[in-house]
């Protein structure tokens, strides 16, 4: 399968700090995505990010394809953000998943 | 509004038996797939389908089969159940390109 390594495994954070959540991939790719997971389990989809800089209110998710490596930048943490962030490849129609970030985020 | 709908949301099934997970979509996709997620570790292909009546195998296809009835149809069916099994399987839904939508998932427990 495709190599997908995401980074930290685990984070913990005070309300109001930022976060930077590292995805590297070995391989080629056709566009990166990053998901959050609820702790109850659903995913929603956060980015579709093929390239570049994309921003979404206190998110930014940076992609760089030379680099193999893509980041999602969290900033001004709220108790809200905990979860497990998933980044994920896409390669020909299909997703490829790292083993996510589990992000605390404390009052 | 468009959706995956995962069924059952939860079950225990015995060493042994048979199992058959269903999910059904109403986004008019033309790819689906299931992935399990073990506990701390993020999701792992199994099969996919973007056709009806054909499956394709994923990274970790041994002892899962798949099932295309109909495009809104997908089913993942383990013929012999075993303890390793057990997770929380998630379909979804794609266009194959940016669009994926995701089940709430079924927890299944083999003992």
């Amino acid at each position: 399968g495709q190599q997908v390594q995401q980074s930290p495994a685990s984070l913990v954070l005070q309300e109001g700090e930022n976060a930077e959540l590292q995805c590297n991939f070995s391989t080629s790719l056709n566009s990166m995505q990053w998901f959050y997971q609820r702790p109850g389990g659903s995913l929603v989809s956060l980015f579709y990010n093929p390239s570049g800089t994309k921003h979404s209110g206190r998110l930014t998710s940076t992609t760089v394809i030379k680099e193999r490596r893509s980041s999602l930048h969290i900033s001004s943490s709220q108790t809200t953000d905990s979860g497990t962030y998933l980044c994920a490849l896409a390669n020909y129609n299909v997703l490829y998943f790292g083993s996510g970030t589990k992000l605390t985020v404390e009052p | 509004e468009a959706a995956v709908t995962q069924s059952p949301r939860s079950k225990v099934a015995v060493t042994g038996g048979k199992v058959t997970l269903s999910c059904h979509q109403t986004n008019n996709h033309d790819y689906m797939y299931w992935y399990r997620q073990d506990t701390g570790h993020g999701l792992r292909l199994i099969h996919y389908s973007y056709v009806a009546d054909s499956t394709e195998k994923g990274d970790i296809p041994d002892g899962y089969k798949a099932s295309r009835p109909s495009q809104e149809n997908f089913s993942l069916i383990l013929e012999l159940a075993s303890l390793s099994q057990t997770a929380v399987y998630f379909c979804a839904s794609s266009t194959g390109d940016s669009d994926y939508t995701f089940g709430s998932g079924t927890r299944l427990l083999v003992i």
